[in-house]
């Protein structure tokens, strides 16, 4: 069993729309990460946090450490957001299985 | 160079051979990580280097796979008598600190690793 699970596995949405997909883990971390991989491309690291709320341009991503929960919201979607995006925690170097999403014009 | 690298970027090898792939993090990254991507699948861990503190080898799938990280650089890791399961994208990522706070992981371009 995977101990970081994301939802949703796949999400379309159009151009404009709010995304947000979601990361659960089983066990007690100190910080997460937040990672995106275009199709056929490299992986770029999004963010990292240990608390709260971070933000880089459209990209919103929040935790909550108590709840063992964290998502990441992409404002104003657009079809170049279109990757995969992954979760993983950096105590025990566990990724999920990503969220791949499309979005279109 | 600027980022992390990996070669050979491409690996077509016969069912066992061994096989050698390389990693050069960014200079002055202590943490160094090496993860497979199989197709569709997601990341996983295989081993990890922080500084000079023995490794975490706790993802390695089996005995025919080893790495080690000469002088706190470089990184090899060598699957021996590869088997057609291991084709996969062999990812290296470091980062300039390990432990509960990596910092930004940074990742390389990825090693494809096909086994016929």
């Amino acid at each position: 069993k995977n101990e970081v699970e994301q939802s949703p596995q796949n999400l379309t949405a159009q151009e404009g729309e709010f995304i947000t997909i979601n990361c659960s883990y089983s066990v007690g971390i100190s910080a997460l990460h937040w990672l995106q991989q275009h199709p056929g491309g490299g992986i770029v690291s999004l963010f990292m946090l240990s608390s709260g709320k971070k933000k880089h341009g459209r990209l919103i991503a929040t935790i909550n450490i108590q709840e063992k929960h964290s998502s990441l919201h992409i404002t104003a979607s657009h079809p170049r957001d279109s990757a995969v995006y992954i979760c993983g925690n950096t105590d025990k170097l566990i990724f999920g299985t990503g969220t791949r999403l499309q979005v279109f014009p | 160079g600027a980022g992390v690298s990996q070669s050979p970027s491409n690996k077509v090898t016969e069912k066992g051979k061994d096989v050698e792939l390389r990693c050069d993090p960014i200079s002055g990254h202590t943490a160094l990580y090496w993860y497979r991507q199989s197709l569709g699948q997601g990341l996983e861990f295989l081993i990890y280097f922080q500084g000079n503190s023995a490794p975490d080898k706790s993802g390695l799938p089996s005995d025919r796979f080893s790495a080690e990280r000469t002088g706190g650089s470089v990184s090899t890791l060598t699957i021996q008598r590869t088997q057609q399961e291991d084709s996969a994208v062999y990812l290296c990522a470091s980062s300039l600190a390990g432990g509960l706070y990596t910092g930004e992981l940074f990742f390389g371009e990825g090693s494809r690793l096909t086994v016929l």
